[in-house]
């Protein structure tokens, strides 16, 4: 057991620039979910797959957002031209049943 | 939907003494809750899973938690402190219905030496 990995770690880009984050989730997992972090905030949910279908997306996930898992196992999530409120922690975490493991996540700078 | 609230977004002890940590959810009796601890730009780490059951649930380093269903509560505790317990600290659980977790706003915990 590998763990969830994610990659990047860290992300800075320019505000209007695309940004794609990918995950890697426990390999017998069929649950992946994408949150989002700010500073001294909880995670918030974006969007949820079980295997390759998108199941939930939250109404935080505006229309610059896309998040895909093609073959079920790997997922990326891609911000189209980012803005200065986008910089957050991305995690991504992956659950058999409820039980969610998180990966270390990926920070994002918009400058 | 279900919400957890977390009292006290920061909590000093200093090292040695009890660690209290406090959650309480919404009224619907959920089926699990769960606490995380996030070390500085990491993510979340599984300290312990409450299911429908066992209401004293023990986790990773020493940590454990009570479900109080006549409180609504979920609260945190170690009986001794260590300095490598500073992080912060969240608590969450289910949205009826759905596959996403509700996270508490977090506690940031402080080891004084």
């Amino acid at each position: 057991d590998t763990g969830v990995s994610q990659d990047p770690r860290h992300k800075i880009t320019k505000r209007g620039q695309n940004v794609t984050f990918r995950c890697d989730p426990i390999s017998e997992h069929n649950r992946l979910y994408w949150y989002r972090q700010t500073l001294g905030q909880g995670p918030e949910f974006l969007t949820y797959f079980q295997n390759e279908a998108q199941l939930e997306k939250s109404r935080l996930l505006s229309d610059r957002f896309s998040a895909e898992r093609p073959k079920g196992s790997f997922s990326t999530l891609e911000i189209q031209r980012t803005e200065q409120g986008d910089s957050a922690m991305y995690l991504c975490a992956s659950s058999f049943v409820e039980t969610q493991y998180f990966g270390p996540g990926t920070r994002l700078l918009v400058l | 939907a279900q919400s957890v609230t977390q009292l006290g977004s920061h909590v000093s002890v200093s090292e040695g003494a009890l660690v209290l940590l406090r959650c309480n959810y919404s009224s619907s009796v959920p089926p699990y809750l769960f606490w995380y601890v996030q070390y500085p730009n990491q993510g979340l780490q599984l300290l312990l899973k409450y299911t429908t059951g066992a209401t004293l649930v023990k986790g990773i380093n020493g940590f454990e938690a009570e479900f109080k269903k006549s409180e609504t509560s979920f609260h945190l505790t170690k009986p001794s402190a260590h300095m490598s317990d500073a992080a912060e600290y969240f608590c969450a659980g289910p949205n009826f219905g759905n596959e996403k977790l509700t996270f508490g706003t977090g506690t940031r915990l402080t080891i004084i030496p």
